[in-house]
């Protein structure tokens, strides 16, 4: 079993839907990274979370450490939302262990 | 501030070659990440350099080798290139201690291997 999986693998919504993509984790970690990554490679660092809940324009991500559980969401989704979404997570100075990624593709 | 440059953008190389790849980080970070991204395995961390010291390293075969020089920039090598090395490299940096800040990525090196 991988230390972090991400669900769904796909997915696929209208314009403006609200999207929910979800990482959970096997391991304590010091932090969660949300990632994005557009077709051509480029990666973008969404949020960095240890505790709670981080806003930023339509995107909001949640973290319960409790039960070893992120939440990305999107709200009023738009075409280019579509992309790669990687959860990350780090152990305290060890390396960042990656989700497998969950591709979104937003509809007009 | 320029973002994280990583030089070449692609690359053409055959089994057997050797190669080595450029990342310079975010000036006045000093922490800098590598990464492999395959379709098949996703991403996988290489290793982390932190001050001109390897800090981190991933389960990678010792056929993939680091640096990092005084002004933060690193680089990395591939010796004896096989056909999984295909893929696309990734240097990320991140400030100032480097341990689970933000990670800026660079554009990414596309290795063939053919």
């Amino acid at each position: 079993k991988n230390e972090v999986e991400q669900s769904p693998q796909n997915l696929t919504a209208q314009e403006g839907e609200f999207i929910t993509i979800n990482c959970s984790y096997s391991v304590g970690i010091s932090a969660l990274h949300w990632l994005q990554q557009h077709p051509g490679g480029g990666i973008v660092s969404l949020f960095m979370l240890s505790s709670g809940k981080k806003k930023h324009g339509r995107l909001i991500a949640t973290i319960n450490i409790q039960e070893k559980h992120s939440s990305l969401h999107i709200t009023a989704s738009h075409p280019r939302d579509s992309a790669v979404y990687i959860c990350a997570v780090k152990k305290g100075a060890q390396k960042l262990v990656f989700g497998q990624g969950t591709r979104l593709t937003i509809n007009p | 501030k320029a973002g994280v440059t990583q030089t070449p953008r692609y690359l053409i190389k055959t089994r057997g070659q050797q190669v080595t790849l450029s990342c310079s980080p975010i000036s006045g970070h000093r922490s800098v990440s590598w990464y492999q991204q395959t379709p098949g395995q996703g991403l996988q961390f290489l290793f982390e350099y932190f001050s001109e010291t390897q800090r981190n390293k991933g389960n990678f075969p010792g056929r993939f080798s680091g640096r990092q020089f005084s002004n933060s920039r690193s680089e990395m090598n591939v010796s004896t290139l096989e056909l999984g090395d295909s893929a696309l490299y990734l240097c990320a940096s991140s400030s100032p201690s480097g341990g689970g800040e933000t990670q800026y990525f660079g554009p990414g090196t596309r290795l063939l291997v053919l």
